[in-house]
């Protein structure tokens, strides 16, 4: 059974910084790509930025570059999301999922996500 | 950037109705385009995938069709299990957009 699991949200004050995990199990995470999506409080989904299997290839939405490092370390399944300057709208639930097979740029499974909540 | 625009944002409608949600790209995406489900407080569920391919589980009472710039949703016959918000998205070129969401309510 594919299992994605978030974890490292929480409260952090503006201009801090927060890393988020996704621990993955179920399937041979280093075929796929992976992704985070994040969704503010009562509003839509906003993909965040996406690796490949590899880590040759690394995207991120306009509002989150330079401040977002995305990663994945293959041998321990689990993909990261290093978040700096953080601001007051980047608070949301964190969602990790996975590509789809064969370079697919849809998500597949989704993890329960993880909330951050920037505020001073 | 590729704008998605879902329309309506809100429908209201009753068990065993057959509805159709519309999303619109600001640009051609092909078919490269996918349907999720959210219910409140749940991660999305991938529905559809290449505008018109359903997810393998997915009740077949889902379909999606259109290519270009114009894609709809249909659900054929309404169940209780279905009042959620629906999403799309594209991935015809990095950054990936959703749509803004319709939330599907009972009448």
């Amino acid at each position: 059974e594919v299992q994605l699991v978030e974890s490292g949200g929480g409260l952090v004050k503006p201009g801090g910084s927060l890393r988020l995990s996704c621990a993955a199990s179920g399937f041979t995470f280093n075929s796929y790509n992976m992704i985070w999506v994040r969704q503010a409080p009562g509003k839509g989904l906003e993909w965040v930025s996406s690796i490949s299997s590899s880590s040759s290839y690394i995207y991120y939405a306009d509002s989150m570059k330079g401040r977002f490092t995305i990663s994945r370390d293959n041998a321990k399944n689990s993909l990261y999301l290093q978040m700096n300057s953080l601001r007051a709208e980047d608070t949301a639930v964190y969602y990790c999922a996975r590509g789809a097979v064969a370079g697919g740029g849809y998500f597949d499974y989704w993890g329960q996500g993880t909330l951050v909540t920037v505020s001073s | 950037d590729i704008q998605m625009t879902q329309s309506p944002s809100t429908l209201s409608a009753s068990v065993g109705d057959r509805v159709t949600i519309t999303c619109r790209a600001s640009q051609s995406i092909s078919s490269w385009l996918a349907w999720y489900q959210q219910k409140p407080g749940k991660a999305p569920k991938l529905l559809i995938y290449k505008a018109s391919s359903l997810e393998s589980g997915v009740p077949s009472r889902f379909s999606g069709s259109g290519s270009g710039t114009e894609f709809t949703l249909t659900i054929s016959s309404l169940q209780p299990d279905d009042f959620a918000t629906y999403y799309c998205q594209h991935y015809n070129i990095y950054p990936y957009t959703f749509g803004q969401g319709t939330k599907l309510e009972i009448k």
